[in-house]
């Protein structure tokens, strides 16, 4: 079935930093979906892209719908102790029907 | 809070048992979707149910069946169980016309 690549797998970085992660798939999709999970919770979303090249914002987050309908990107600026968890992208094709797919996921660390 | 509920939080069982998951969907929601989430295959997605109806399977084992009740509520149910289905179980839900999704706590199964 359908995969999605999600990198980096971890990353560790100190507070104030800013973070980007990045979703890539061999197949287009018509919505990407980012969420964050924190343990012991189920996801919660972020931010929802809907159109080629659009740019959203969530606060400190950011992420893209990736010209090609084949990735997209999430930037967090100025990251904080509370970002930490699992990042997750998520797409789903046109005719899927709410079939997610999700990525790997990508687990970030903030040092204070 | 998404607004969905899931119960019960944890479950502990045995090889061979039968158990049931039960997921209520936020208010106002029609589509329920049923995850598995495990260390090696990550969030994949297993069904979905739209007002009743069976909508959409995904790589959902024979073991496993699913339904979505009058009431909109929603029902997992696991049999024959193994130790490899040991996993956190996600619910979640939209109206059904959009693609955004939100998920419930989940549902931590250890199978023994």
């Amino acid at each position: 079935g359908q995969q999605l690549n999600q990198s980096p797998q971890s990353m560790f970085i100190q507070e104030g930093e800013d973070v980007s992660m990045n979703c890539t798939s061999s197949s287009i999709f018509n919505t990407w979906l980012w969420y964050k999970q924190e343990p012991g919770e189920g996801p919660v979303l972020l931010i929802a892209l809907y159109k080629a090249g659009e740019l959203t914002s969530n606060g400190r987050l950011t992420a893209q719908f990736g010209i090609t309908r084949k990735d997209s990107f999430l930037n967090i600026s100025a990251s904080i102790p509370s970002d930490v968890g699992i990042y997750f992208c998520a797409g789903l094709p046109g005719t899927s029907y709410g079939k997610l797919t999700f990525g790997q996921g990508t687990i970030l660390t903030v040092h204070p | 809070d998404s607004g969905v509920t899931q119960t019960p939080k944890h479950l502990i069982t045995a090889t061979g048992q039968r158990v049931t998951l039960r997921c209520s969907p936020r208010s106002g929601d029609l589509s329920v979707y049923w995850y598995q989430q495990s260390l090696d295959q990550g969030l994949q997605f297993l069904i979905q149910y739209y007002n009743g109806e069976e909508r959409a399977k995904g790589n959902i084992l024979e073991r496993f069946s699913a339904q979505q009740f009058p009431d909109l509520h929603s029902e997992l149910n696991l049999s024959s169980l193994e130790l490899g289905d040991s996993a956190l179980y996600f619910c979640a839900s939209n109206m059904g016309s959009v693609n955004e999704q939100f998920f419930g706590p989940g549902t931590r199964l250890t199978v023994l």
